[in-house]
């Protein structure tokens, strides 16, 4: 067990409608990043946040939004879904220290989405 | 840009056998991060190992072991008397050290079947 949450585990949803899927990082830890994993794409960066600020972006389409709250737990919505929006997202977290020895993200278990 | 090969798609062993797993990267900052991560099929990426680009030794551990040389850009993974439990999906992972470059870049993956 890594210590990162994810909720839900499974979400079947139809074309077009609107998800949110929640993360809560291991206690301590300041940083909050979001993968994809998919058939075609393989493992991707989405976004990242730090602290409650976005620090870095990747892949992510504009239907795709993220925020990370107060108690540093994050969101990821994703909204006018498609087909190929069903993968499997992992949320992970790290202590954030830029560049320090001991950074290591530690991924949740994942939600795997579909959309049909 | 920074990017990662993992040249096998699929390795199959029997049981017991030693079994190497190839891990190529470019990237062009000169302190960087490595790492294996593990996806059994039960879908959740475990964290293996992190080596810093600043330090070459070799590391150990139990059955597993890994071989970081920087003149070829690589970190290749060693699985000794390999057992059932260790078939999975074998990722290495890249990521830079400065503000803002801590996403994790991932192979494509190497997956590992072990015959009983």
């Amino acid at each position: 067990d890594s210590g990162v949450t994810q909720t839900p585990k499974h979400l079947i949803t139809a074309t077009g409608q609107r998800v949110t899927l929640r993360c809560s990082p291991r206690s301590g830890d300041l940083s909050v990043y979001w993968y994809q994993q998919s058939l075609d794409q393989g493992l991707q960066f989405l976004i990242q946040y730090y602290n409650g600020e976005e620090r870095a972006k990747g892949n992510i389409l504009e239907r795709f939004s993220a925020q990370q709250f107060p108690d540093l737990h994050s969101e990821l919505n994703l909204s006018s879904l498609e087909l190929g929006d069903s993968a499997l997202y992992f949320c992970a977290s790290s202590v954030g220290t830029s560049g320090g020895p001991t950074d290591t993200q530690y991924f949740g278990p994942g939600t795997r989405l579909t959309v049909l | 840009a920074q990017k990662v090969t993992q040249a096998q798609t699929e390795i199959s062993v029997v049981e017991k056998e030693d079994v190497t797993l190839d891990c190529v990267y470019e990237t062009r900052d000169t302190t960087y991060y490595l790492f294996w991560y593990k996806q059994p099929p039960s879908g959740e990426l475990v964290f293996l190992i992190r080596r810093n680009s600043f330090d070459e030794q070799n590391e150990i551990s139990g059955r597993y072991s890994w071989n970081f040389q920087k003149s070829t850009s690589s970190f290749n993974f060693t699985i000794t008397a390999s057992q059932v439990v260790d078939s999975a999906v074998y990722f290495c992972a890249l990521r830079g050290a400065n503000f803002g470059n801590e996403k994790l870049t991932f192979g494509t993956g190497t997956r590992l079947t072990i015959i009983p």
